[in-house]
């Protein structure tokens, strides 16, 4: 079975700084779909990026990278010039991927780590 | 504007009774899904459904059932049965897995809040 695990439930930066959440995560896949999703105060879970296992380079979405390392099973996210607007849960997920037939498209989540982003 | 719809936002319910949490979807999407959120624990799939008429028990259905007769809606009810329903639920769809796409991804609704009173 696959687990997801972050390891810091709360962190805060100081606006325009840089934070890096970390995630760590279990599988005998081989080839799988990590994401980050975001949970502002508001509730409403936000996409935040996407990492397909096969593709080597790490993804960027604007101010947000992550930092791939499969034979490790780790997936950490940075955030670059912090905005008071990150202050939200971040969330670490995995899934199966999508092309093979017979995956149910469950998402595992981690337990999520809590930023807060100071002025 | 598509989107997925969970209503209410807020909801109470009183020991032995059942209540009924709504999520209607307008993206077209096939597969839907209902996550239960507890603090320190994620998210954990309740139960999931892939095509209309046809649903999945997930990691923790007991003391929950579901319906999926239209395309568009997914209805969850917290049973009696259920002895700790006080949470946040989420919705959310997709297009099903195995469709050959490659940004896959979940639409989450904005939630319902539970809680027992």
């Amino acid at each position: 079975a696959q687990t997801v695990t972050q390891s810091q439930p709360e962190m805060s930066v100081q606006e325009a700084e840089t934070v890096t959440l970390s995630c760590t995560y279990d599988t005998s896949e081989s080839n799988y779909y990590l994401f980050w999703y975001k949970q502002p105060p508001s509730r409403q879970m936000i996409l935040v990026i996407r990492q397909e296992a096969y593709k080597q380079q790490n993804a960027t979405e604007n101010r947000f990278s992550v930092n791939f390392q499969k034979a490790a099973k780790s997936f950490s996210l940075k955030i670059s010039d912090s905005q008071l607007g990150d202050t939200a849960m971040y969330f670490c997920a995995f899934m199966k991927h999508p092309l093979y037939s017979g995956n149910t498209g469950k998402l595992i989540f981690g337990q999520g780590t809590t930023l807060q982003v100071k002025p | 504007d598509g989107g997925i719809t969970q209503s209410p936002k807020y909801l109470f319910r009183k020991e032995g009774q059942n209540v009924t949490l709504s999520c209607e979807q307008n993206l077209n999407h096939d597969a839907m899904y209902w996550y239960r959120q507890d603090p320190g624990q994620g998210l954990r799939l309740i139960y999931y459904s892939q095509i209309v008429n046809d649903f999945q028990k997930g990691d923790i259905a007991e003391g929950y059932s579901v319906s999926r007769e239209k395309k568009e809606s997914f209805p969850l009810t917290v049973t009696s049965a259920q002895k700790n329903p006080t949470a946040f639920y989420l919705c959310a769809s997709s297009i099903p897995p195995g469709q050959g796409i490659t940004n896959y991804g979940y639409t989450f609704g904005s939630g319902t809040r539970l809680t027992v009173v």
